[in-house]
C-alpha cells in the first residue's frame, strides 16, 4: 500500500526566504505526483503535476522535482510572500492513473509579514 | 470549475445527507475523497464515464455514489454517526490523451450532532 509522507509538518520563515518541503512515498512505481495548495476551509487548488518520466516542473516562483527510484519530490517555493501561507500538499497518482490520489498529511506553511 | 452543492451540512446522527458534485464539463472522470482535520484527502470511490470504475475506498454499507449520466455525481451517506464529519471533495479530470490532473471543488463541509 502506498504511503505519503511530507515534511516538515509545519513550518513558519520570514517573508522573502527560499524554501523547500518535501514529500517522499514508499512504491515507486507512479504515474503522477501532483502539488496542491489548501486554505483553510476551502478545496485544492493544483500547483504542479509531474509524469512519471519527467524530472521536474515550474511554474512562475514554484519548482517541483521528482526522483522517482528514491521516492521523493521537493517542492521549491522562490520569495516567499505573506499570500504563499496555506497548506501544501503532495499526492501521488498509480496505476496508470486509474486509481484515486494518495496523499501525505501535508506541511503547515506560514510567511512572516 | 468543479462545483459542489451544499458547501455545508449540519445534521443530526441517523439522518440522510447527499452532496451534488457537478465536474468541469469535458471531464470523463470523477473522484470524490473525504478530509478529516488534519489528514490529507482519502480516497473514496472514481468514476469513469456513467460506472464506478474503483470504490475500494467507499464504505460499503451507508455509503453510495452514483453518475448516471456521466457528469454530474452525488453522493448519499445514510444513518449518518459522529464519525463521518468531515469535508467531502470531489475532483475531475480528463485521461484521454492528457495527464490526468485532478481538479477539486470548494468541498462539502458536513457536520453531524
Amino acid at each position: 500500500k502506498q504511503e505519503v509522507t511530507q515534511i516538515p509538518a509545519a513550518l513558519s520563515v520570514p517573508e522573502g526566504e527560499n524554501l523547500v518541503l518535501n514529500c517522499s512515498f514508499t512504491d515507486s512505481a507512479i504515474y503522477n505526483l501532483q502539488w496542491f495548495r489548501q486554505d483553510p476551509g476551502k478545496g485544492l487548488t493544483s500547483l504542479l503535476l509531474i509524469q512519471s518520466s519527467q524530472r521536474e516542473q515550474t511554474s512562475g516562483r514554484l519548482n517541483a522535482s521528482l526522483d522517482k527510484s528514491s521516492g521523493r519530490s521537493t517542492l521549491y517555493i522562490a520569495a516567499s510572500q505573506p499570500g504563499d501561507s496555506a497548506t501544501y500538499l503532495c499526492a501521488v497518482g498509480a496505476r496508470g492513473g486509474a486509481d484515486g490520489l494518495t496523499f501525505g498529511k501535508g506541511t503547515h506553511l506560514i510567511i512572516q509579514p | 470549475g468543479v462545483s459542489q452543492d451544499p458547501r455545508h451540512k449540519i445534521t443530526k446522527r441517523g439522518q440522510n445527507v447527499t452532496f451534488r458534485c457537478d465536474p468541469i464539463s469535458e471531464h470523463n472522470r470523477l473522484y470524490w475523497y473525504r478530509q478529516t482535520l488534519g489528514q490529507g484527502p482519502e480516497f473514496l470511490i472514481y468514476f469513469q464515464g456513467t460506472g464506478a470504475a474503483d470504490d475500494s475506498g467507499l464504505p460499503k454499507d451507508r455509503f453510495f455514489a452514483v453518475r448516471p449520466e456521466g457528469s454530474v455525481s452525488t453522493l448519499k451517506i445514510q444513518r449518518t454517526e459522529q464519525g463521518d464529519s468531515a469535508m467531502y471533495l470531489c475532483a475531475s479530470s480528463w485521461k484521454r490523451g492528457g495527464n490526468n490532473e485532478q481538479f477539486f471543488g470548494p468541498g462539502t463541509r458536513l457536520t453531524v450532532l
